[in-house]
Order: structure tokens, then sequence, then C-alpha cells
């Protein structure tokens, strides 16, 4: 299958301090990639769309300007969470799936932020 | 509105088989997926139906029935890597993925 990479597995940062996060298709061309927040024993919840070369789609209640999202390239998304508090502190995901349609997603290995 | 239910958590014996259930409810349906996820890592794909009937695939088996917006995962065999969430995910009209919160699923010996 194909290849989706994030980066880093785990961050702890302080509160007040921004953090970025990169998603990578490694194998594969994407166009549009998700990122997905996720609390303990919750399910995956989306973020917002990363569309290559455009804004990204933001989920309602998704605060853009906190969550700033950069998809400059075919195989690169980037999360970044400003300002971080500790509520931020959960599971983030990026996925991306081959093609448009009907097609599987692959997940990045996600990243544990916490923030103290 | 789009949901997705699934049972929170299961527990099933090792060797054993034991059937995990989704009920979903779509705007437009173009298929329901079955994701893996242990403890503290992405979730991988196990399958894909979106005809009516069973897939199955080594151990495990996925069925659907469309009419009543129903899926199962069937695992076979049990083993302790089994521990782990399994999550539901149909695709609605647009191609976007709605989440169910996941089955926890626990093996014991």
């Amino acid at each position: 299958g194909a290849v989706v990479s994030q980066h880093p597995s785990w961050v702890i940062c302080k509160s007040g301090t921004s953090v970025k996060i990169e998603c990578r298709s490694l194998d594969f061309q994407a166009t549009t990639m998700f990122w997905y927040r996720q609390f303990p024993k919750q399910s995956l919840m989306l973020m917002a769309t990363s569309n290559e070369g455009s804004k990204a789609t933001y989920e309602q209640g998704v605060e853009k300007d906190k969550f700033l999202i950069n998809h400059a390239s075919l195989t690169l998304s980037t999360l970044t969470v400003t300002s971080a508090h500790p509520e931020d502190s959960s599971f983030y995901i990026c996925s991306a799936r081959v093609g448009a349609g009907v097609t599987e997603a692959f997940f990045g290995q996600g990243t544990r932020l916490t923030v103290v | 509105g789009q949901n997705i239910d699934q049972p929170t958590e299961m527990t099933a014996t090792e060797g054993a088989i034991v059937q995990i259930n989704c009920t979903y409810q779509t705007s437009g349906f173009n298929g329901l997926f079955w994701y893996q996820q242990h403890a503290g890592e992405a979730p991988t794909f196990l399958s894909y139906n979106v005809l009516d009937g069973l897939e199955e695939k080594g151990r495990f088996s996925s069925f659907l029935s469309r009419s009543k917006g129903y899926s199962y995962l069937l695992l076979k065999e049990l083993q302790m890597k089994d521990s782990a969430s399994y999550l539901c995910a149909g695709m609605d009209s647009n191609y976007q993925l709605i989440w169910g919160a996941g089955t926890k699923l626990i093996i014991k010996p």
C-alpha cells in the first residue's frame, strides 16, 4: 500500500508556543490530505481537508487561525498548532488517499501532542 | 444527519470468533470501510464493502447489507494481537469518510 509519513511521533511543548506537524506522502502524490484529532477513547474527528495549492477547508468549530494548514506541494502538508494550550493535547493524525473517488485512506503514524 | 454506530467495547476469548456490528446513515453511499487501530497508533485498513454480501480475507471477513444500513466485521481464530480498536467508516456521496467511535476489542487468554 501507499505510505504516509508523519513527523514528529510525539512532542511536548510549553503552553503558548507553536508546534508544526508534517505529513508526507512518500510514494504517491496527494492533492488532498486530511487532518484528524483523536481524544482518548473517542473517534477520529476530521479537523480540516488540506488542498494542494489552495486554502484548507476547515470543519465547523475548528479555528483556522489556531490550526494553520499549509499544503505547499503534492507530497507535503503541515499542521501548525499556534499558541498551544493544555486542552490542545491530543493525538493528531493525517491521512491521504491515492487519486479521487472511492479509495482507501492511508494514515500517517500520528503525533501525540502534550502541552504543559 | 450522518451517523455511524458501533459498540464501545467487546470481550472475546483467544481462539474464538467475534462479530463487531456497525450501522450507518450517510448522505449517499460509496462504501463501508473497516480499520484496525492499536493503542497509540494510526489506523490501518482492513476491508472495504460496497456491494451486499460477505468479503473474506484470511481470518477477517466483512459483511454489508445496504438495504439495512448494516455491516459487520467477523474475526476468526482470535489471537492476542487482535486486541485493538476497530473503526467502521462510511463513505458519503462526496467521498468523505464518516467515522464511528470505534469498538475496543479485548482478547482474554
